[in-house]
């Protein structure tokens, strides 16, 4: 069963950089999209960005300029960084994997989530 | 703001049946996912495509769709459907996810 595992510090001072890294066990992070989702205290989900395998990345419009994504296929794991981080960056953050089948893509499988505060 | 609109809040009484929208232009072109999220827990998902449904969520939830209109339908309530649910999709570029606001379901 594929797993997926959220860590990074919990706490971040305004103005610096968010690093989160998200370790997949149970599978093989090759041939996958890797998503970062996060959820604002009592609000909604919203997409972050996701890479590819290849390291591909694409964005959400309203984060480009400070998101960058990476991943190790060696350690099975990808990573985030967000910069310049406010007050409104605080939420829990998931890592998910989107899968494409039957034609359909959609996030199987999420981390637990980890909480990022931003203060 | 969110491409794809829900009710915020939505109830139903122990055993009887209630719908769920999502709307929004690019359901049009693609379909909507549903994900249930209890408090606390992470987002799993219970409906994909049209009307699929992964391994181990209960035939009583089941999707549909027309138009611009996407619809998660809980036939028969349970206590355990009490959560929050969101609908996502590909925008109308295919480029990125969009997330619906999220319903919230009471069971009464």
């Amino acid at each position: 069963q594929v797993q997926l595992q959220e860590s990074g510090p919990g706490l971040v001072k305004p103005s610096e950089t968010l690093s989160l890294t998200c370790a997949v066990s149970g599978g093989f992070i090759s041939h996958y999209s890797w998503s970062w989702i996060r959820q604002p205290p009592g609000k909604g989900l919203e997409w972050i960005g996701y890479i590819y395998n290849t390291g591909s990345t694409n964005y959400n419009p309203s984060l480009r300029s400070r998101v960058a994504m990476s991943v190790d296929t060696s350690k099975n794991q990808f990573s985030l960084k967000l910069s310049s981080v406010i007050a409104a960056d605080t939420a829990v953050y998931y890592c998910a994997r989107e899968i494409l089948y039957g034609g359909i893509s959609f996030f199987d499988h999420w981390g637990q989530g980890t909480l990022v505060a931003v203060s | 703001s969110s491409e794809l609109t829900q009710d915020p809040a939505v109830s139903v009484a122990l055993g009887q049946t209630v719908r769920i929208t999502c709307q929004g232009d690019s359901l049009r072109t693609y379909y909507a996912n549903w994900y249930q999220q209890k408090p606390g827990q992470a987002p799993v998902l219970v409906i994909y495509g049209k009307n699929n449904r992964p391994s181990g969520i209960p035939d009583r939830l089941s999707g549909s769709s027309s138009g611009n209109t996407a619809s998660l339908t809980i036939t028969g309530a349970q206590a355990e459907d009490e959560a929050a649910y969101y609908c996502s999709s590909r925008d109308s570029s295919g480029n990125r996810w969009v997330f619906g606001g999220g319903t919230k379901l009471t069971v009464l």
